[in-house]
């Protein structure tokens, strides 16, 4: 069964300070990663699919790195906003199966 | 376009009760998926439907979920009776074919927010 782990469970910055958080999953049968970002009541909004290892990519202040050698994406966040306060979620499909996702990070920025 | 819509958007029901949840997904989406989010925990697969057969029903956690989608639009979730243990946030997602997993083409609804008391 594929696991995908996310870490920390969650988080509290100050406004104007970088943050990042970690998702790790297998890296055997590796096909995709998926990053969402979360807001309660809301649709989970689609930030970044990453395919290949060493993937950088960026949108905006927020971008994602990929090591799919040793299992782990890194999520970045330059200058937390208080908009940006959501819960970030990573997903892997496997193969046939669809999106496993993780628990999510819990980002709260204090202005 | 529209996206894709769920409705209710809460729904607050007594152990034992019924409740059925629905999901349109956008226009011309063949593949519908359901998830669901239970407090502190992940968001989990429960079914898959390719226009309105079910391609995998592995995550459904018993047999008082029903999933239909009888003409391959709309689906319905129903749950019945309710138990406590059902409580969290129900997810439709739609996408145009199953590569949408590859790349990204998956949208998500707002979810259902189910309560059991």
């Amino acid at each position: 069964i594929l696991n995908v782990e996310q870490s920390p469970q969650s988080l509290h910055v100050q406004e104007g300070d970088s943050t990042n958080f970690t998702c790790s999953f297998p890296s055997s049968n590796f096909y995709a990663l998926h990053w969402y970002r979360w807001e309660t009541a809301k649709s989970p909004e689609a930030l970044f699919v990453m395919t290949l290892n060493g993937d950088e990519k960026k949108k905006g202040r927020i971008s994602a790195t990929l090591n799919t050698k040793e299992g782990y994406s890194y999520l970045y966040i330059k200058g937390s906003q208080p908009e940006d306060s959501a819960t970030y979620l990573c997903a892997q499909p496997s193969g046939n199966t669809p999106l496993v996702f993780g628990k999510g990070t819990r980002l709260s920025v204090i202005a | 376009e529209a996206g894709v819509t769920q409705f209710p958007s809460h729904s607050v029901i007594e152990k034992g009760q019924t409740v059925t949840l629905r999901c349109d997904p956008i226009s011309g989406h063949d593949n519908l998926y359901w998830y669901r989010r239970v407090m502190g925990k992940e968001i989990k697969f429960l079914l898959h439907f390719v226009k309105e057969s079910k391609q995998d029903e592995s995550g459904m956690p018993n047999n008082r979920f029903l999933a239909e989608r009888t003409g391959g639009t709309y689906s319905t979730l129903k749950v019945q009776p309710a138990e406590l243990e059902d409580s969290g946030v129900y997810f439709c997602a739609s996408s145009q074919d199953q590569a949408g997993l590859i790349t990204g083409e998956l949208f998500f609804g707002e979810g259902s927010r189910l309560t059991v008391l």
